[in-house]
């Protein structure tokens, strides 16, 4: 079984620039998160997506982010425009409704803003 | 405002050895509680977790004990193998809620 899968692994752009994270979960699973983890930080939530709807998106930072997940398949995340502080590590991860908690997450992309 | 807090940042322990993981959490609502471990360069996998109506929770050599009065709760792990090293995350959840709310880490190295 494929685990989730992050595009990609690592992202350099220059302030004010614009990036698309993309996230595949495991199949089957309805759950799909997003978070973030600055450098020596704690890990911290951003949304959660059931299917394809928002079902909590009080993590995100501000209106430069923004979270799809078509069709409640792939995610994508967008920042835009990008500022330094947005640097860091974003996972992503899925779950089946039944596992609360038993995330599995991806190996995370890696955002670095010049 | 850290809600779940892993007040050692590192932790170092012989082969075979116990290790034990501490976490703090502040938020009364907290009900569910879970340990991640993390590898350099991959993301988080679960290792265990515990319901607040449980004291303790136990898996080969992995065992979770949770003292709700002192919003404590810690990571046995006995005994201790150098595959064990790693970022071992704490993390927390309150009622229906799935957002999962993280500690900071406790790097663990097991030396031979």
């Amino acid at each position: 079984e494929a685990g989730v899968t992050q595009f990609p692994s690592h992202s350099v752009i220059e302030k004010g620039q614009t990036v698309t994270l993309r996230c595949d979960p495991i199949s089957g699973h309805d759950n799909l998160y997003w978070y973030r983890r600055v450098m020596g930080k704690e890990i911290k939530f951003l949304l959660h997506f059931v299917k394809e709807s928002k079902q909590d998106e009080s993590g995100m930072p501000n209106n430069r982010f923004l979270a799809e997940r078509t069709g409640g398949t792939y995610s994508t995340l967008k920042v835009q425009p990008a500022e330094l502080e947005d640097s860091g590590v974003y996972f992503c991860a899925s779950s089946q409704g039944r596992d609360f908690g038993k995330l599995f997450f991806g190996e995370g992309s890696r955002l670095t803003v010049l | 405002d850290q809600q779940v807090k892993q007040n050692s940042p590192s932790l170092s322990v012989q082969e075979g050895r116990i290790s034990i993981l501490n976490c703090d959490y502040t938020n009364s609502m907290f009900d569910y509680f879970l340990w991640y471990k993390k590898y350099p360069a991959e993301g988080p996998t679960f290792l265990i977790s515990i319901s607040s109506i449980k004291d303790k929770n136990e898996d080969g050599r992995f065992t979770v004990f949770l003292n709700k009065s002192a919003k404590h709760l810690s990571l046995h792990i006995v005994p201790s193998q150098p595959g064990d090293s790693a970022v071992y995350f704490c993390a927390a959840s309150g009622g229906s809620n799935y957002k999962l709310t993280f500690g900071k880490g406790t790097l663990l190295t097991v030396n031979p």
